[in-house]
């Protein structure tokens, strides 16, 4: 299984909100709604934000959504805050796990 | 309190062993699939494998990178996940992550801190 391809950083303003995609092809990220997100802060360890797609753990700001059409997830924050600045990765299970190379967020 | 508390890292030169330790409280660590990832400096998160619970059969599934190199164990009395690496590379440095696999879902919802490995001569 290759990594699930996401743009390398993106930005945006306080109260903005950004998308960052993940791209897979219809073996995983097609294939299964399977998708999780996670936030990594430098230094410290990832955090789940969404799973199944579009599921929002316990704790998690609903400012945080995901969506899938076709091969393609996506994770959106709206209401940007300073807080959500780190990278994010998204990851899909198709028998096996497979992760994207990562976005950083970049908060302007 | 749920947590994961990975040990066991270090440096050591190609070629060589390590065994990293993961110790779970907080929840029923016997129930658990357990998986391991790691992040290379400045890189991104790479799957490692995964052990299934003992009631799920306690079967071990490894990423084709580190398959045949690396073995994956469990001790359910002392509630802690094991990671026995061998044959090292230089590729293999990375910080070590351990994660239990969501009950009911295909997705890592607790994390350890992680423990760092270095692989160098």
């Amino acid at each position: 299984q290759s990594a699930l391809t996401q743009p390398r950083s993106v930005s945006g303003s306080p109260g903005q909100s950004v998308t960052i995609s993940c791209t897979g092809t219809s073996s995983d990220v097609g294939g299964y709604n399977y998708v999780s997100w996670y936030q990594q802060h430098p230094g410290k360890a990832p955090k789940l934000m969404i799973y199944d797609v579009s599921k929002r753990p316990s704790g998690v700001p609903d400012r945080f959504s995901g969506s899938k059409s076709g091969n393609t997830a996506s994770l959106t924050i709206s209401g940007l805050q300073a807080e959500d600045e780190a990278d994010y990765y998204c990851c899909s299970y198709a028998g096996r796990w497979v992760f994207g190379g990562g976005t950083k967020l970049t908060v302007l | 309190e749920v947590q994961l508390v990975e040990s066991g890292g270090g440096l050591v030169k190609p070629g060589g062993s390590l065994r990293l330790s993961c110790a779970a409280s907080g929840f029923t660590f016997s129930n658990a699939w357990m998986s391991w990832v790691r992040q290379a400096p400045g890189k991104g998160l790479e799957w490692v494998g995964r052990i299934k619970s003992k009631t799920d059969g306690g079967t071990t599934d490894y990423a084709a990178p580190v398959k045949g190199r690396f073995t994956i164990s469990r001790d359910d009395s002392k509630n802690t996940l094991y990671l026995q690496m061998n044959s090292l590379k230089t590729e293999d440095t990375a910080v070590y992550y351990c994660t239990t696999v969501a009950n009911w879902g295909w997705h890592f919802d607790i994390w350890g801190q992680g423990t760092m490995v270095t692989v160098s001569s």
